[in-house]
């Protein structure tokens, strides 16, 4: 089956603007985590959802970092004002939520603010 | 402190020969969840291997095995005969709040029990 898509691949924008990036999870899966891949560095939590519940935004960076999802589905990560210190790769994982599962993680997202 | 480290940046091994990734954990937790993920040069995150804190069985996935060490906190990855296409970053990840009830696995709630935390990467190249 499908895993889980991310889009764009690659978004390059100029600082100060708004930029969202977009997940869709595996179909089925009810948590979908979002992190962050700056260079040559490990992976950095940002936000969880999981089911219908309020999603936990303790990793979140700033404020002026915020993310939704929708139907308990696609997620959007948008990021306002973007910095150059925001670029990175951005990764978005789902999971079935229960039992000892592991994360499976999409291809990523790629930003460059210039 | 760092709750995840890998001490080792990069190395390098001959095809068909084994090797070992170093992972160590900090956690105050009886029970968690220990990965290991495959990051290649396509930069998409691909599951290995998964060890429970209550496994009493080292795991393994074919070529993959974990060297579980509980009381010295420590996960070793080991790649057996090792193939060119193994070349790429190697990260080791921590789930905390695993909690086995009666065989039943829960967990805290939100991202406590959720989130992943990852060390910061081995790269491995393996050379023919």
């Amino acid at each position: 089956g499908a895993g889980v898509s991310q889009s764009p691949s690659n978004k390059v924008t100029e600082k100060g603007k708004d930029v969202e990036l977009r997940c869709d999870p595996i179909s089925g899966h009810t948590a979908l985590y979002w992190y962050r891949q700056s260079l040559g560095q490990g992976l950095e939590f940002l936000i969880y959802f999981q089911g219908n519940s309020a999603p936990d935004k303790s990793g979140l960076p700033s404020d002026r970092f915020s993310a939704e999802r929708t139907g308990g589905s696609v997620s959007t990560l948008t990021i306002q004002r973007t910095q150059q210190e925001d670029s990175a790769v951005y990764l978005c994982a789902s999971s079935l939520g229960t039992g000892a599962d592991w994360q499976y993680f999409g291809p990523g997202t790629r930003l460059t603010v210039t | 402190a760092q709750k995840i480290t890998q001490t080792q940046p990069g190395m390098f091994v001959q095809e068909k020969e084994a090797v070992t990734l170093d992972c160590t954990y900090d956690t105050s937790d009886q029970s968690y969840g220990l990965f290991w993920y495959k990051q290649p040069s396509s930069g998409e995150m691909i599951f290995l291997i998964y060890q429970g804190s209550y496994d009493e069985q080292n795991a393994t996935e074919g070529r993959y095995s974990l060297n579980f060490q509980k009381a010295r906190k420590s996960a070793n990855l080991v790649i057996s005969a090792s193939q060119l296409g193994d070349s790429a970053m190697y990260f080791c990840a921590m789930r905390e709040g695993q909690r086995l009830q009666a065989q039943l696995w829960s967990r805290k709630s939100g991202a406590a029990g959720n989130k992943l935390t990852f060390g910061g990467g081995t790269r491995v190249l393996v050379k023919p």
